[in-house]
């Protein structure tokens, strides 16, 4: 089955304590990009990458790290978690951007809380 | 399930009846437009997209139109479901802006049986 899987679903961390929340698609898609979901300010997206090494800011990168060593998988790090990071957060994927803009696939949302 | 949103616009509508969810863009040199569902509990899911250079595109119960001049861009769903119950975002590109795609806040849509 086509799918973008995200891990953990559900986390909560103290401040300052670093973590990753995984991404992983198996569709080769050579889009993947991070989003974070807060009310009433709908979907931002947080960083982005066209392939693999290749990586660039959204709109909102302050705090947020990534990397893409493999196609497949596109990790979120929090190097220093904040209360302020605390949100819902997506992962998305989709076709080669060069043909245009396409279909994105989201995985199913990580809940982070951060004390 | 998750909550996506605390204070969003709703709109309620009869099983049966049209809805129309509408979206205000900002930026005129934006050149493509998606629609995105979301349900409780699960990740946003395309509906239907349509390029700056196109006026109106239709899916399988679905219509997107565009008027560039007025910068405002609706969803049409025929018949609607219970199913159809979900927040509804468009999105947009902007034109030189890569790949970062700029979400609206989103619309809530009821269905009363």
């Amino acid at each position: 089955e086509a799918q973008v899987t995200q891990n953990p679903r559900y986390l909560i961390t103290v401040t300052g304590k670093k973590l990753t929340v995984t991404c992983s698609q198996n569709m080769n898609h050579e889009y993947m990009s991070w989003y974070r979901q807060d009310p009433g300010l709908g979907l931002r997206q947080i960083y982005y990458s066209m392939n693999v090494e290749v990586t660039d800011k959204g709109d909102v990168p302050e705090g947020y790290k990534v990397s893409r060593k493999e196609k497949r998988n596109f990790p979120l790090i929090l190097e220093s978690p904040s209360p302020n990071q605390t949100s819902l957060y997506f992962c998305a994927s989709s076709l080669n951007p060069f043909s245009g803009m396409n279909e994105q696939y989201f995985g199913p949302g990580t809940r982070l809380t951060v004390t | 399930g998750e909550s996506v949103g605390l204070h969003l616009p709703t709109l309620s509508v009869q099983e049966g009846d049209n809805s129309i969810i509408n979206c205000a863009y900002s930026n005129s040199a934006s050149d493509y437009f998606i629609w995105y569902k979301q349900e409780s509990g699960k990740g946003p899911q395309f509906i239907i997209d349509i390029r700056s250079n196109m006026d109106k595109r239709q899916g399988q119960r679905v219509t997107v139109l565009l008027n560039k001049t007025v910068k405002h861009l609706s969803l049409q769903i025929a018949a609607t479901q219970p199913g159809d119950s979900a927040v509804y975002f468009c999105a947009e590109n902007r034109r030189g802006s890569s790949y970062k795609l700029i979400f609206g806040s989103g619309t809530r849509l009821l269905v009363r049986p």
